[in-house]
């Protein structure tokens, strides 16, 4: 059964710290992953994409890696501000017909 | 900058009434869904589509049915509303194959009394 686990499944921080949320899948064939960013209230917005071939991929204070032999992947957030203060989604796109898995998210909570 | 617009951000519906929630997109985009969100759930697919009038079951169609008449209107429709049909609903679209990058709503919070 394909599957994507997040964790943790909150996590509290102060602002200007940096923290690491975790994605691992087990979906086959394995197309590409995406994490969201979902702030309260509003719609998830796309983060970062990443494919099969790629590791590292930054968007701003945001880094995500992904390790396709583990099946894992992570987003890296540096020097955290109150805005980052939301839930992140991943999500795991099949290689095959236009199947998409989504984790349960990780709610983000920054403090002043 | 591109749009999907939800009609209604929150509803109060009773139980038996019928629901509409529209969804408008301006992107020109092939796809659109509806999920809905619930705690402890995470994000769950509805109803696709993938062309005008076309439509496909995702993995809780039951209770729902949808219409999509223009290619960037789509409709999710609750013909009987229940009370475990309280929850958020998330329409978006998307362009090309089923793996490219979903825009959402902003979402459409539906309560029944």
């Amino acid at each position: 059964k394909n599957q994507v686990e997040q964790s943790p499944q909150s996590l509290i921080i102060l602002e200007g710290k940096n923290c690491t949320l975790q994605c691992n899948y087990t979906v086959s064939p394995f197309s590409n992953l995406r994490w969201y960013k979902q702030d309260t209230g509003r719609g998830p917005v796309s983060l970062t994409i990443m494919t099969f071939s790629e590791n590292t991929k930054s968007n701003g204070r945001y880094t995500a890696t992904l390790d396709a032999d583990t099946k894992q992947s992570s987003l890296h957030i540096t020097a955290s501000q109150l805005s980052d203060s939301a839930s992140y989604i991943c999500v795991v796109s099949l290689n095959a017909g236009n199947m998409l898995t989504f984790g349960g998210g990780t709610r983000l909570m920054v403090k002043p | 900058d591109v749009k999907v617009t939800q009609s209604s951000r929150y509803l109060v519906k009773r139980t038996g009434e019928k629901v509409f929630l529209e969804c408008v997109q301006d992107m020109d985009h092939e796809n659109m869904f509806w999920y809905r969100q619930d705690p402890g759930l995470g994000l769950r697919l509805i109803y696709f589509s993938y062309d005008v009038k076309m439509k496909e079951k995702g993995d809780i169609p039951e209770g729902y049915s949808v219409s999509r008449e223009k290619k960037e209107r789509f409709s999710l429709i609750l013909e009987s509303a229940s009370t475990n049909q309280t929850s958020m609903y998330l329409c978006a679209s998307s362009q090309g194959a089923g793996t490219g990058e979903l825009f959402f709503g902003e979402g459409s919070r539906l309560t029944v009394l």
